[in-house]
């Protein structure tokens, strides 16, 4: 069955970075490409990055760009978002999620990402 | 960008009622509408695409409609697990999300 986990969350400091991984399994990865949804303590859900299956195209919201570098590696089912220059407003749980289509069919369990001092 | 509204943000109902939510669009977005459930800790579960179409393996009291701007969410008869908040989502440009509908118990 379709699986999605997300790793690398934590607490970090404003201005810190943070990598994380949604590792893939259950489907032929490299055809479908994989976005980034983050979710901030009891508030709603927020796009934030998408790359295409081959990692030729990649899109960010604009609260994120140049902060955030999303990647992929299509050997090892692997989705990778780079964070840097974090900030407080950051602070959310991080969803990786299939595309199918243009929608999402499968979304994994998240990854809590906490900025402060 | 394509800004999504919901309405309403909450609502309380009962087990068996018919419960309409409501999405607008900034801008047309043709059928390219999806809607959500998420519960408390969970990640969203997709019920509908493509505005009506539902997601295999969903109750068929979920049903939805609309196209350019307006579209609807209708669960028929409300069932205890249907209890969790709805978002809908546009992709006719990169992704854009309502604020989210909470339903709750009455």
């Amino acid at each position: 069955q379709v699986q999605l986990v997300e790793s690398g969350g934590g607490v970090v400091q404003p201005g810190g970075s943070l990598r994380l991984s949604c590792a893939a399994s259950g489907f032929t990865f490299r055809s479908f490409g994989v976005h980034w949804v983050r979710q901030a303590p009891g508030k709603g859900l927020e796009w934030v990055s998408f790359i295409r299956y081959d990692g030729s195209d990649k899109y960010y919201v604009d609260s994120v760009e140049g902060r955030f570098t999303i990647s992929r590696d299509n050997s090892k089912n692997m989705v990778y978002l780079q964070m840097n220059s974090l900030r407080v407003e950051d602070t959310a749980v991080y969803y990786c999620a299939k595309q199918s289509g243009r929608y999402s069919d499968y979304w994994g369990q998240g990854t809590l990402v906490t900025v402060s001092s | 960008d394509i800004q999504m509204t919901q309405s309403p943000s909450a609502l309380s109902a009962s087990v068996g009622d018919r419960v309409t939510i409501t999405c607008r669009a900034s801008q047309s977005i043709s059928s390219w509408l999806a809607w959500y459930q998420q519960k408390p800790g969970k990640a969203p579960k997709l019920l509908i695409y493509e505005a009506s179409t539902l997601e295999s393996g969903v109750p068929s009291r979920f049903s939805g409609s609309g196209s350019g701007t307006e579209f609807t969410l209708t669960i028929s008869s409300l069932q205890s697990d249907d209890f969790a908040t709805y978002y809908c989502q546009q992709y006719n440009s990169y992704w854009t999300f309502g604020q989210g509908t909470k339903v709750e118990i009455k």
